[in-house]
C-alpha cells in the first residue's frame, strides 16, 4: 500500500509570505505527527493528532504555526508570515492508532527555505 | 525532559566493520526505538527495544538496551556503503509522544 506522502517536497518563499504544506497518512493510521528538522539537527515535535481528539499542539514554536486534520486524514500544516528561521525540514509521520512508543511512519518530508 | 541523546554525533568507519551508536536518556521509558534517516529526508523504523527487555536482533542490527544506566545501544555489523546514514533513537514514556534524540551521522567509507 502507499505510504505517507507530502507536497509539496520543496518550497522556497519570500520572508513574510503563508506557506501550507500537506500531509496525507497511511490509510487507516488515526495518528499523525508533524515534526521539524533544521540542518543537521534532530526531530522537534511540533503537533500530533490522534482520532477525534483535540491535537496536542504543544510543539508549536510560536502562533503564526497552525494545524489541520480533515476528516481524520489529510493534514495541512500552515506558516504564516514566515522568518528565515523557519527554514527546515518539515517531517510528516501516521501511526496506526498511536499507542505510546508505536511505530511511526514517516512521508519524505517538505524542505522549505525562506528568503 | 527524556530526550535521547545520541553519541558519537558523527562516526566514520571502515566497510565490512562494526558501528556502534549509543543513546542515553534521561528520564524512565516504556520503550526505545531506533530509526535511520538517509538524505534529511523521512525516517524508517529499524527496531523496537521494551523497558522489560535487555537485547534484540534483526538482521546486521542488534540493540541492547541499560535501564539502569539508561542507555541504549546499537550495533550493525558488517557495515555496508549502504548504511550510511544517520541514526536516531526515541524514546517514549506512558504519554503518547515519542521524543527523538538529535542523531548520530554514520559514514561508511569503501
Amino acid at each position: 500500500g502507499a505510504g505517507v506522502s507530502q507536497s509539496p517536497s520543496n518550497k522556497v518563499t519570500e520572508k513574510g509570505k503563508d506557506v501550507e504544506l500537506r500531509c496525507d497518512p497511511i490509510s487507516g493510521h488515526t495518528a499523525l505527527y508533524w515534526y521539524r528538522q533544521s540542518l543537521g539537527q534532530g526531530l522537534e515535535f511540533l503537533i500530533y493528532f490522534q482520532g477525534n481528539s483535540a491535537p496536542d499542539k504543544s510543539g508549536l514554536p510560536s502562533d503564526r504555526f497552525s494545524a489541520e486534520r480533515t476528516g481524520g486524514s489529510v493534514s495541512t500544516l500552515t506558516i504564516q508570515r514566515t522568518q528565515q528561521e523557519d527554514s527546515a525540514v518539515y517531517l510528516c509521520a501516521s501511526s496506526l492508532s498511536g499507542g505510546a512508543g508505536e511505530t511511526q511512519y514517516f512521508g519524505p518530508g517538505t524542505r522549505l527555505l525562506v528568503l | 525532559s527524556q530526550q535521547g541523546e545520541e553519541d558519537p554525533q558523527a562516526l566514520s568507519i571502515q566497510e565490512g566493520e562494526n558501528a556502534t551508536m549509543n543513546c542515553s536518556y534521561k528520564t524512565s521509558i516504556n520503550n526505545l526505538q531506533w530509526y535511520r534517516q538517509n538524505s534529511g529526508r523521512g525516517l524508517v523504523h529499524l527496531i523496537l527495544i521494551r523497558s522489560n527487555e535487555r537485547e534484540k536482533h534483526s538482521g546486521r542490527l542488534r540493540v541492547t538496551l541499560d535501564t539502569s544506566k539508561k542507555s541504549s545501544s546499537l550495533l550493525i555489523t558488517a557495515s555496508r556503503a549502504a548504511d550510511t546514514a544517520s541514526y536516531f533513537c526515541a524514546t517514549s514514556n506512558r504519554d503518547d509522544k515519542i521524543i527523538f534524540g538529535k542523531g548520530t551521522r554514520l559514514h561508511i567509507l569503501p
